[in-house]
C-alpha cells in the first residue's frame, strides 16, 4: 500500500483563483513533511517544512502557504494562482532518520 | 545558504557501460547526502543515501563516493540499461528537519 498520498493529479487552473493541494501519509506516526516545487524541466525548490502538526515553517513562501491540520496531512494553498505557480508539486515525508520519501506529485497548470 | 552543482546536465551511455554524475557542494556543515531517480512525470525515488562519516558506498549496480575534503559528492552507474534512463538529482542537508537541497539534475539517456 502507498505510504503517501497526494491530490488531485493534476490541476488546470486560472489566473487569480484559489488553490489547494493536498498530502496525507499512510502508517506512520508523527513523520516530517515537505512541500517542494519543481519548474517543468527544473530541479526541485522546497517551500515548507512541518515536523509537528499545526506547525509549518516557511523556506521559499512564492505566493504560497502551507498548513498541517492533522498528524497524517499537509496542505498547500493560496487564495491566488500566479502564471508563476505552474509546475510539479511534491510532498515528502521522513522519520527519525534522513531519508526523505517522495509523492507521486500534483502537475499544476495555471493559465 | 547551500549550494549544489550538479553535472553534466545531460549524459548518453551506451547499455552496459558506466555513467557518472558528480556534485560538489558549500557548506561544510553538510551531514547528508542522497541521490534521487525521478522518471517522467514521476515523483522522486531515493536510490542511496550516506553521512558525511562514510566515504563509499554500494548497491545493487550502484556506487556513492563522499569526498569531504572537496565537498563533492559522485554517483557511479555501473552497467547502465534501458530502465536507468531518467533525470538523477543529488539532494544534501545539514538539518534533517529543514528539507534537502538540490542539484540541476542530470538527464540519462540509456542506447542499445
Amino acid at each position: 500500500a502507498q505510504t503517501i498520498h497526494q491530490w488531485p493529479v493534476a490541476e488546470i487552473k486560472a489566473v487569480g483563483s484559489p488553490l489547494s493541494l493536498g498530502c496525507t501519509i499512510k502508517g506512520k506516526s508523527s513523520p516530517n513533511l515537505y512541500w517542494y516545487w519543481q519548474a517543468t524541466g527544473g530541479t526541485l525548490q522546497q517551500l515548507f517544512y512541518s515536523i509537528t502538526v499545526g506547525q509549518v515553517e516557511s523556506v521559499v513562501q512564492l505566493n504560497l502557504s502551507a498548513s498541517r491540520p492533522k498528524d497524517d496531512q499537509f496542505i498547500l494553498s493560496t487564495e491566488k494562482l500566479l502564471l508563476s505557480h505552474s509546475g510539479f508539486y511534491l510532498c515528502a515525508w521522513s522519520l527519525e532518520g534522513w531519508e526523505q520519501y517522495f509523492g507521486p506529485g500534483t502537475r499544476l497548470t495555471v493559465l | 545558504g547551500e549550494q549544489v552543482e550538479q553535472r553534466p546536465p545531460h549524459l548518453s551511455v551506451r547499455e552496459g557501460d558506466s555513467a557518472i554524475i558528480i556534485c560538489t557542494y558549500t557548506d561544510s556543515a553538510t551531514a547528508y547526502f542522497s541521490w534521487y531517480k525521478q522518471e517522467a512525470g514521476a515523483g522522486l525515488q531515493l536510490l542511496m543515501s550516506v553521512l558525511s562519516n562514510v566515504d563509499r558506498k554500494e548497491e545493487q549496480g550502484l556506487t556513492v563516493l563522499l569526498n569531504k575534503k572537496d565537498k563533492r559528492l559522485s554517483l557511479n552507474l555501473t552497467a547502465a540499461h534501458p530502465g536507468d534512463s531518467a533525470v538523477y538529482f543529488c539532494a544534501v542537508t545539514h538539518n534533517y528537519a529543514q528539507g534537502l537541497t538540490f542539484g540541476l539534475g542530470t538527464r540519462v539517456s540509456v542506447f542499445p
